[in-house]
């Protein structure tokens, strides 16, 4: 079964420090993982996804498969990166393909 | 100009009550979900649909129901609302499902935050 650890609940930084958010999955398949922010009260928006090799807002996330990791960096932190941040897996493949699990969440605090 | 809407965004109801949550997306998109989000943030899948068909059912209770008219609508009724229920859905949309490409990539409602009392 798939399953997707974000071991940090709460995550606290000042600006202009490095932001690490850690993520681990568990998948028999070839992952495809995500990462979603959510600022508050609103709805949950993406941020990037693996394959595209993107980096948005300043963040990146290396797919890295020999330690099923796949966390989210920022070199210099902002007071507007304060959201909650879920690290998601897509099944891609068998009986519950299109289904993606979420990690618990990490809740990023930037301080001024 | 939403791409994913849901009404109502609040919704405050007796336990017992029978109550439906609307999903709609102008994206275009074959496949739709509902997402539920309790009191510790953590979310998990409801159901999926593909082309009105349901395709992911997990593990949720018989009062909710899924219903899909048409390929950009996915509503969700309630029976026999419980304390329990209470949460926040979304509904997400994505252009496929499972693929593995860019077209996977799910976009999500505002959320409704239901309140069984």
């Amino acid at each position: 079964a798939q399953r997707v650890t974000q071991p940090e609940k709460l995550l606290s930084v000042f600006k202009g420090a490095p932001v690490e958010l850690k993520c681990n999955y568990s998948y028999s398949g070839s992952p495809e993982l995500f990462w979603y922010v959510q600022y508050s009260r609103q709805r949950l928006q993406l941020l990037l996804r693996h394959i595209s090799r993107e980096s948005i807002k300043g963040f990146t996330a290396d797919l890295n498969k020999g330690e099923t990791s796949f966390h989210l960096k920022k070199p210099f932190a902002q007071e507007e990166d304060s959201a909650m941040y879920y690290c998601a897996l897509l099944n891609a493949g068998g009986t519950s393909y299109g289904k993606l699990t979420f990690g618990q969440g990490t809740i990023l605090t930037v301080h001024p | 100009d939403t791409a994913v809407s849901q009404t109502p965004k609040y919704l405050v109801t007796q336990m017992g009550n029978d109550k439906s949550i609307k999903c709609e997306q102008n994206l275009g998109h074959d496949t739709m979900y509902w997402y539920k989000q309790d009191s510790k943030k953590f979310l998990k899948i409801m159901f999926s649909y593909n082309n009105k068909e349901l395709i992911i059912n997990e593990t949720v209770p018989n009062r909710f129901s899924p219903k899909s008219p048409d390929k950009a609508h996915l509503n969700l009724h309630i029976n026999s609302l419980e304390l329990g229920d209470s949460a926040v859905y979304f509904c997400a949309s994505s252009q496929k499902m499972g693929e593995g490409r860019e077209t996977d990539t799910q976009y999500f409602g505002p959320g409704t935050r239901l309140t069984v009392l």
